[in-house]
């Protein structure tokens, strides 16, 4: 079966970094360029960034430009969000999310059940 | 990177059909063929129920249909079932290498 499994969710302070890690399994992760998408408390969806198949494209939302670093180890079935300069609007529940093939816009057609970040002091 | 428009909420009777507008702009909605559409249930993680404005995943109802008309999308809902109610969000391609989310709307089957 196909899974997306996040972890690394925690309560930190605002300026302090975090690392989300999402693991796939069930299919041939290397083909698929994979999305981080989060959802604050009682809100919608918002895209946050995408990393295309081999990791060499990487796009992000303006809200978290110079402050998120998406990234993938493909021979770990593994992707990443490193989470730095963290600010109480970053708190959400953070899903991983796979595209349908190795095109980045497309949308999302496999999603984890998603990890919680809160910020706060 | 602006948010797509959709209606909070909308309801109705099982057995009926519903529609859930996305309005978007020239530079997203209305210039590609990237429009997805996702239910959200309570607590649930999201699933895909149309991508590329008008495909539908294997395994989704074909109750569950999308269009386009120039900046906005559309999703239909026909036969209308109480599992149905949940959250809708539509999804686009928004130009300059990102992507936008609508607002999300309450589907409610009274």
């Amino acid at each position: 079966q196909v899974h997306l499994v996040e972890s690394g969710g925690n309560v930190v302070q605002p300026g302090r970094s975090l690392r989300l890690s999402c693991v796939a399994s069930g299919f041939t992760f290397s083909i698929h360029a994979m999305h981080w998408v989060r959802q604050a408390p009682g809100k919608g969806l918002e895209w946050v960034a995408v990393t295309s198949s081999d990791g060499s494209n990487r796009q992000y939302a303006d809200s978290v430009k110079g402050r998120f670093t998406i990234s993938r180890d493909n021979s770990k079935k593994t992707l990443y969000l490193q989470m730095n300069s963290l600010r109480v609007e970053d708190t959400a529940v953070y899903h991983c999310a796979r595209s349908p093939s190795g095109y980045e816009w497309y949308g999302m057609d496999v999603w984890g059940q998603g990890t919680t970040v809160t910020v706060s002091s | 990177q602006s948010a797509l428009t959709q209606p909070a909420s909308v309801s109705g009777s099982p057995g009926q059909s519903i529609s859930i507008s996305c309005t978007g702009t020239s530079s997203d909605v209305g210039s590609h063929n990237l429009v997805s559409w996702y239910q959200q249930h309570p607590g649930k993680a999201p699933q895909l129920m149309i991508y590329m404005d008008t495909k539908r995943p294997s395994g989704v109802s074909n109750r569950f249909s999308g269009s386009k008309s120039g900046d906005t999308a559309s999703l239909t809902i026909s036969g209308l079932q109480v599992e149905d109610e949940a959250d809708y969000y539509c999804c686009s391609y928004g130009g300059s290498n990102t992507l936008v989310f609508g607002g999300g709307t309450k589907l409610t089957v009274l």
